[in-house]
């Protein structure tokens, strides 16, 4: 079945540090990939997304590229901040409307 | 933008009794979604809405009940909480676009508490 299994936490970085968390996923056909984003006491949002292999994401310095080859889609970030402190999402969508989320990487930055 | 809302924040019962989250989005998306969030599982699906009064089941229905009579308000109700059901309750919803990059909207979520 479809499933996305990604790196478990936590991870603790200091400040300006490189960032990636692996992501890698089963799915049939050609689903679309995305990285969510939780900061304490909220709700996910999309951090980005790509729809097809070779498609690279990016959004507030964060980057991830759909990599069908390895069935991956690790997301990482040249330099950390302290506001990027949060519990990260890969999730992958195989059909219209179907979501499927892996179990979450906590990312602690410190100063 | 209003966006989606969940209510309440927090919630604690007790065992035996019903409890109803609501969720309410100013968008007019098609789809609404509820997960439950659960240490080592991430989110997973418990049901959810492809338009008013079209409901099915996700990943974990069991002991939860839902109802869309209009498209903004997508109710979950346990109908007999259990501690196994203490968790996180996220609402979602989303634009039918028949594709499957489509991105779900997220409320802030609501902790429940059973005793």
């Amino acid at each position: 079945g479809d499933s996305v299994t990604q790196m478990e936490g936590p991870v603790t970085l200091s400040e300006e540090a490189f960032l990636t968390i692996n992501c890698t996923y089963t799915a049939t056909g050609y689903p679309s990939l995305f990285w969510y984003v939780q900061y304490p006491g909220e709700g996910l949002q999309l951090l980005l997304k790509a729809t097809k292999a070779d498609d690279k994401g990016s959004n507030k310095g964060f980057e991830a590229t759909y990599r069908k080859e390895t069935t991956s889609f690790h997301l990482e970030k040249g330099s950390v901040q302290v506001s990027d402190s949060a519990v990260y999402f890969c999730a992958l969508s195989p059909r219209a409307n179907n979501l499927f989320f892996g179990t979450g990487t906590r990312l602690t930055v410190i100063p | 933008d209003a966006g989606i809302t969940q209510s309440p924040r927090y919630k604690i019962t007790e065992t035996g009794r019903q409890v109803t989250l609501m969720c309410h989005q100013t968008w007019s998306h098609s789809y609404m979604f509820w997960y439950r969030q659960d240490l080592g599982h991430g989110l997973r699906l418990i049901y959810y809405s492809a338009a008013a009064d079209i409901t099915d089941k996700g990943e974990v229905p069991d002991g939860y009940v839902v109802s869309r009579s209009k498209t903004e308000n997508f109710p979950l109700t346990l109908e007999s909480a259990t501690r196994s059901q203490t968790s996180v309750y996220f609402c979602a919803s989303s634009e039918d676009s028949g594709v499957r990059n489509q991105p779900q909207h997220f409320g802030d979520g609501t902790r429940l508490s059973i005793l």
